[in-house]
């Protein structure tokens, strides 16, 4: 059962041009989503985040947008750059109870240049 | 700063041995997790712990056990070693309702 997913395994985009990563969740109690950048043999790291009160959060080039009646978020990348050529992870989690933090399966970008 | 920590960052075991990966943080949070990612796949969450001494089942935990006796520590162990257990291990951590800090990984290989 993928609580979390990330339909698209991969995406290629020109640079300068807006890269949009989706991710789709199941589970309603979710309460607070993440997007993670991977490149190969390094751990993931933080990118941005949204709680389930909002529906934007802005950092630079980046925006997560949450439709929460959709069980739906993505991540725009404007204007992308050859350095975000990596493997995006959403998650999620809830921030009270378990604290269980679930992944999707990700999507490969390539930022061509 | 050393943030999260895993040991060994490569290993190959026999089908059948023991191992244990190591995972420590030094930024006193309370909620440490362990993943494993398969080629090609996401990250699935193995097992996660609230706090000292409270440990819990994720995704797919079958293969494996952990345990906390510190808030520092979370290391997780492989009884048997089957090639189905081949992946890179991430260990994480989380301090409150925000990022999980990772560590670099494990590439564990069981011939």
């Amino acid at each position: 059962d993928q609580q979390v997913k990330q339909n698209s395994p991969s995406l290629s985009v020109q640079e300068g041009r807006i890269s949009i990563l989706n991710c789709d969740y199941t589970n309603s109690m979710f309460d607070y989503f993440l997007w993670y950048k991977k490149y190969p043999a390094e751990g993931p790291t933080f990118l941005i985040s949204i709680s389930s009160i909002k529906d934007k959060n802005e950092d630079g080039r980046f925006t997560v947008f949450l439709n929460k009646s959709a069980k739906h978020l993505s991540l725009h990348i404007v204007p992308s750059q050859p350095g975000d050529s990596a493997v995006y992870f959403c998650a999620a989690h809830f921030t009270s109870g378990t604290y269980k933090y679930i992944f999707g399966t990700g999507t490969r970008l390539k930022v061509l240049a | 700063n050393a943030g999260v920590t895993q040991t060994p960052k490569f290993r190959i075991l026999k089908i059948g041995q023991s191992m244990t990966l190591q995972c420590t943080q030094d930024m006193n949070h309370n909620y440490m997790y362990w993943y494993r990612q398969d080629p090609g796949m996401g990250l699935k969450l193995i097992y996660y712990s609230v706090g000292a001494g409270i440990t819990d089942k994720g995704e797919v935990p079958n293969g494996y056990n952990v345990s906390r006796s510190t808030t520092e520590d979370f290391p997780l162990r492989l009884e048997l070693a089957a090639p189905s257990q081949t992946s890179v291990y991430f260990c994480a951590s989380l301090g409150g309702a925000t990022e999980a800090f990772f560590g670099q990984g494990t590439r564990l290989t069981v011939v």
